[in-house]
């Protein structure tokens, strides 16, 4: 499977602050990357599909300017979740795909977000 | 995949036994099918995956099931080990919702010496 590197691991911060979390896509061309987020307990729930030099595709309840994504290259995804609120505390993963494999085999190692 | 709940079903396995995760999935058109496994604070890790067009696929110590007439999915381990514990999600895929995983609720697995 691919080489995914996700950061940070973890973040603390600030009500009304944003925060941006990094995947990488080490060794093959992401041209897709899915972002999933994980409540405590719970599985795993898709916010949005970026591709890479257009928008992204964001499911049926999640904040588009809320969750900003940028998938500037075939190596690198952003989201960034702005003026994040004590509810936006989870666990972000993403999983990088191509043309071929869009589903994912691969997650990167998620990113705790704790909103204080 | 089953619906998500606020507390995960818990299977105890002795260490050397067999374990059985089962997963029930809700869209016949589904064609691709994977088994994850997550340890605490770390992304889910694949082991092993199976097409619609098949119903047995076998890895090392793992073997997946599937029964498309009532839409079930199984993981078997063999010889369970400390290190197995954790929890497993089944996930499915159909080219009709874009080729995305839909993730079921998960099975936390604990291995008891």
């Amino acid at each position: 499977g691919a080489v995914v590197s996700q950061h940070p691991s973890r973040v603390i911060c600030k009500s009304g602050t944003s925060v941006k979390i990094e995947c990488r896509s080490l060794d093959f061309q992401a041209t897709t990357m899915f972002w999933y987020r994980q409540f405590p307990k719970q599985s795993l729930m898709l916010m949005a599909t970026s591709n890479e030099g257009s928008k992204a595709t964001y499911e049926q309840g999640v904040e588009k300017d809320k969750f900003l994504i940028n998938h500037a290259s075939l190596t690198l995804s952003t989201l960034t979740v702005t003026s994040a609120h004590p509810e936006d505390s989870s666990f972000y993963i993403c999983s990088p795909g191509t043309g071929a494999s869009n589903y994912g085999y691969t997650f990167g190692s998620g990113t705790r977000l704790t909103v204080v | 995949g089953e619906s998500v709940g606020l507390h995960l079903p818990t299977l105890s396995v002795q260490e050397g036994d067999n374990s059985i995760i089962n997963c029930a999935y809700s869209n016949s058109a589904s064609d691709y099918f994977i088994w994850y496994k997550q340890e605490s604070g770390k992304g889910p890790q694949f082991i092993i995956d199976i097409r619609s067009n098949m119903d047995k696929r076998q890895g090392q110590r793992v073997t997946v099931l599937l029964n498309k007439t009532v839409k079930h999915l199984s993981l078997q381990i063999a010889a369970t080990q400390p290190g197995d514990s954790a929890v497993y999600f089944c996930a499915e895929k159909n080219k009709a919702a874009g080729n995305k995983l839909t993730f079921g609720g998960g099975t936390r697995v604990l291995v008891k010496p």
